[in-house]
């Protein structure tokens, strides 16, 4: 079986501009949480989905939103990018919620706004 | 909110040595993942600990979770270059949100 995958897998932005990162779980996984990583600390949660539908936020600006489809795979959006949003971003699948269960991560999309 | 901290930041050991990383939580938590990342890639699952005082043993990884719930440790014996990577504890807390660690990276050399 596939792992978790994520595209792209890197991307240059320019400050002001927006982002679309995507995501596909492991098949018969119904959770999808996205994570930000910054270069030398742990990650940082930024959403969880399941069932299609937002089951936590983390501490991000309105800036990032995102949403998951009925295949259960999601997307990222964020709008008007800062140099600050540099990061990786990494997307993870389990089986049911996150905060109980092994979570699969993917390779992540490195992000670098300039 | 919620915070999750680990040390040391860094350890630099030889092959064949231990080492220790500890996690502290500012909550309790209800339960504890361990994770590593090895070096340009992506946190790996490596246990979870659910109870109060917990050990759980992984070939050279010993896991504990503390009686309290609020501190975890991550114990390797006699490491090998194969350990090198950073590894996070993660902890969910009353708001049913996975909390990372700050992370421990850890260096083998021979």
């Amino acid at each position: 079986d596939a792992g978790v995958t994520q595209s792209p897998t890197h991307l240059i932005k320019t400050r002001g501009q927006h982002v679309t990162l995507r995501c596909s779980p492991i098949s018969g996984h119904k959770s999808v949480s996205w994570y930000q990583q910054v270069l030398g600390q742990g990650p940082q949660f930024i959403f969880q989905y399941y069932e299609k539908e937002e089951r936590g936020r983390g501490n991000f600006p309105d800036r990032f939103s995102a949403r998951q489809f009925p295949n259960y795979s999601s997307e990222l959006n964020v709008n008007a990018l800062l140099l600050g949003d540099s990061a990786l971003y990494l997307c993870a699948s389990s089986l049911h919620a996150p905060s109980y269960n092994e979570q699969f991560f993917g390779p992540g999309t490195r992000l670098t706004v300039l | 909110g919620q915070q999750v901290m680990q040390i040391p930041q860094y350890q630099h050991v030889q092959e064949g040595e231990d080492f220790t990383t500890y996690c502290n939580s500012s909550t309790t938590l209800s339960n504890i993942q361990w994770y590593k990342q090895r070096p340009g890639g992506h946190p790996v699952f490596l246990i979870q600990l659910v109870k109060s005082g917990e050990v759980k043993k992984q070939k050279r990884l010993t896991f504990q979770f503390g009686e309290a719930k609020k501190n975890s440790s991550l114990h390797i014996t006699a490491t090998q270059t194969t350990d090198v990577g950073t590894y996070f504890c993660a902890g969910t807390g009353t708001a049913s949100k996975l909390t990372f660690g700050t992370g421990t990276r850890l260096q083998v050399t021979l």
